[in-house]
């Protein structure tokens, strides 16, 4: 199986200041199709996950472009320009190119500082 | 609006068994493949199951090989989740999520299994 490794897993973020995870897979997340199918999901407390950015670079509808996934190969990473209040939570990032099984990150948890 | 509600858990005695429902609506069901990811406090988030569009293909992780089954039935927008000889293990938040190439969106808010005597 893929193992996803993602760092930090606690990140206390002043509000208004910038936020970034890393996430790094065992091997190369590029499929035989070209594209890579590394996605972000955060959840809010008490919510369930929801999908913030999808194939690396890809912004939902309705998320903030404060938002926003970079990288290649197995180095990627999920950058908050200014964190908010509403982006408390835990981020995960996700793999699907070596899908059996899809595997995660352990989860990033991001608080306000 | 596109979304995706599970029902069916509940408390139930390891070796027992329980069928979650998701019903889907917003958008055309018969064409996503659909999937299971369950959340447990010792495990995080794992995926549990999913099933394409027409039921042919199913794929488990293995941890629930032999034991769970998924199946939909597209005329009723619905997806489910047989779950037979329970584990302790298995306790965890049961999410449905509809499938695409770019991952899984959207989620249900989840359904409880608890597995315990």
């Amino acid at each position: 199986d893929v193992v996803m490794t993602q760092s930090p897993l606690s990140l206390p973020v002043t509000l208004g200041q910038p936020a970034s995870i890393s996430c790094r897979s065992s091997q190369s997340l590029v499929y035989s199709d070209g594209n890579t199918y590394l996605n972000w999901y955060q959840q809010r407390p008490g919510q369930s996950p929801r999908r913030l950015i999808y194939k690396v670079s890809n912004r939902d509808s309705g998320v903030p472009d404060r938002f926003s996934g970079s990288g290649s190969g197995t180095d990627f990473t999920l950058k908050i320009s200014r964190v908010e209040a509403e982006d408390v939570g835990v981020y995960y990032c996700i793999q699907g190119t070596h899908w059996l099984p899809y595997t995660f990150g352990q989860g990033t948890k991001l608080e306000i500082k | 609006e596109v979304q995706v509600v599970e029902s069916g858990g509940g408390l139930v005695q390891p070796g027992g068994s329980l069928r979650l429902s998701c019903a889907a609506s917003g958008f055309t069901f018969s064409t996503h493949w659909m999937n299971w990811v369950r959340q447990s406090p010792g495990k995080g988030l794992e995926w549990v199951a999913n099933i394409n569009q027409d039921g042919s293909e199913q794929y488990y992780v293995d941890s629930v090989k032999g034991r769970f089954t998924i199946s939909r039935d597209n005329a009723k927008n619905s997806l489910y989740l047989q779950m037979n000889s329970l584990r302790a293990e298995d306790t965890a938040v049961y999410y449905c999520a509809r499938g695409s190439s770019g991952g899984w969106s959207p989620w249900g808010q989840g359904t409880l299994v608890t597995v315990s005597s």
